[in-house]
């Protein structure tokens, strides 16, 4: 165990849906980044939140938006879904927002059908 | 913009071998440089980071890595490989000092395969 949670592990959804995933930072890191892993893009950075702070972004697409609450956990909203949007995605946690070395959940995987 | 280049898509290599993997970066300036591995159905987790200093960097389980400047170059090495070792491999970067733009940057991975 990481210390970084996400749920759900795995989800499965039709075309045109909305799916909410969800990150809980280890105790005491501030910042939250949001990757995607698919087979063909490898890992590719979505969006990074400090301290409730969106600090930095990727390539997140216009369908896909995020936050970060005041007691530090994330979601990461997915919507209008197509097939492609099936991927592993990961939630990271640093203690500032300058990176010294990520702490990875464990991931959501996501199939859209 | 930055990219990562790890040159091997698998790799399949027998118990006590020698490893190393290759990756190199396209950046001109100041890089934070870090190399995860993740087991089979696990999450990333860190091996080693380099950061300044030494360019020789040791990190758990016997892997180490050597920052070569002119070559824009972070390979990771280990002496002698364990069936345990067989996980895919992600070479990551990060501009500026000190990681002051937070994100990294992830090569494509390799898989190390290591046959008992």
């Amino acid at each position: 165990d990481s210390g970084v949670t996400q749920t759900p592990k795995h989800l499965i959804t039709a075309t045109g849906q909305r799916v909410t995933l969800r990150c809980s930072p280890r105790s005491g890191d501030l910042s939250v980044y949001w990757y995607q892993q698919s087979l063909d893009q490898g890992l590719q950075f979505l969006i990074q939140y400090y301290n409730g702070e969106e600090r930095a972004k990727g390539n997140i697409l216009e369908r896909f938006s995020a936050q970060q609450f005041p007691d530090l956990h994330s979601e990461l909203n997915l919507s209008s879904l197509e097939l492609g949007d099936s991927a592993l995605y990961f939630c990271a946690s640093s203690v500032a927002s300058g990176n010294y070395g990520y702490t990875f959940g464990s991931g959501t995987r996501l199939t859209v059908v | 913009a930055q990219s990562v280049s790890q040159h091997n898509h698998h790799v399949i290599l027998s118990e006590a071998a020698s490893l190393e993997l290759g990756c190199n970066y396209s950046y001109g300036g100041t890089v934070n440089l870090f190399w995860y591995v993740q087991y089979p159905g696990q999450h990333l987790q860190l091996l080693l980071k380099y950061f300044s200093g030494d360019p020789l960097v040791k990190g758990i389980k016997g892997f180490e890595a050597e920052f070569i400047k002119s070559k824009f170059s972070f390979n990771l090495r280990k002496p002698s490989v364990q069936w345990s070792d067989t996980a895919e491999y992600f070479c990551a970067v990060n501009v500026g000092i000190r990681g002051s733009q937070g994100n990294l940057i992830f090569g494509k991975g390799t898989k190390l395969s290591v046959k008992p």
